[in-house]
């Protein structure tokens, strides 16, 4: 099966502009995950859905950070507008059942 | 708090030494406790979870809940072992995933 699928897979932007991440997960997996990985650290969950509704998004800077699933397939993160803290790579999982997330590529963003 | 802590980012070990990357976490209740991977140029995967107690390439990890702890092992390390450890907790019904650092773990020739 196609695993998960991300883009774009780098980004470099300006401080103050805007970036948006897309994220198609594996068919048939109602949950999806976006994560923020910094440099170093391990892997640091920014929003959780389940199909189109939002199951988590306490860790999401919501005052920069949105996402949305809206027909509960296809995922966009964005971020407007970026800061320096914001470099990091953006992992985006999803998973069937309750227990073995799968996950893509990842986009590396760098802000600049 | 929920806390997960691999004391180590860093393990070098020679090809056919034993290896143990070292995991320790902070949760009042029962959890779950994972294992990801992920090797150089590929994506974070799934290596093992203590509720299969399976062995996976040759790893295996036991949950001790006396000291708080989920180590994952291996006899004789080989140097596809090479790659980045993360040890994950999952404490709540979300099954939302608490990680760790990461370790890094080098197999010498």
């Amino acid at each position: 099966e196609a695993g998960v699928a991300q883009s774009p897979r780098y980004k470099i932007i300006e401080k103050r502009q805007s970036v948006a991440f897309w994220c198609n997960p594996i068919s048939g997996h109602a949950t999806l995950y976006w994560y923020q990985q910094i440099l170093g650290q391990g892997p640091k969950l920014l929003i959780q859905f389940q199909n189109n509704g939002v199951v988590d998004d306490s860790q999401l800077p919501k005052d920069r950070f949105s996402a949305e699933r809206l027909k509960g397939v296809d995922s966009t993160l964005k971020i407007q507008p970026a800061k320096l803290e914001d470099s990091a790579v953006y992992l985006c999982a999803s998973s069937f059942s309750v227990d073995t997330q799968y996950f893509g590529p990842g986009t590396r963003l760098t802000v600049l | 708090a929920q806390r997960v802590t691999q004391p180590e980012k860093l393990l070098s070990v020679f090809k056919g030494a034993p290896v143990e990357l070292k995991c320790n976490y902070s949760y009042s209740g029962s959890p779950e406790l994972f294992w990801y991977v992920q090797y150089s140029r590929q994506r974070l995967q799934l290596l093992l979870r203590h509720i299969s107690r399976e062995s996976i390439k040759g790893f295996t990890a036991d949950l001790n809940k006396g000291e708080t702890s989920f180590h994952l092992k291996k006899p004789f390390a080989q140097e596809e072992d090479s790659a980045m450890y993360y040890c994950a907790l999952s404490a709540d019904s979300n099954y939302q995933l608490i990680w760790g650092a990461g370790t890094k773990l080098i197999i010498k020739p």
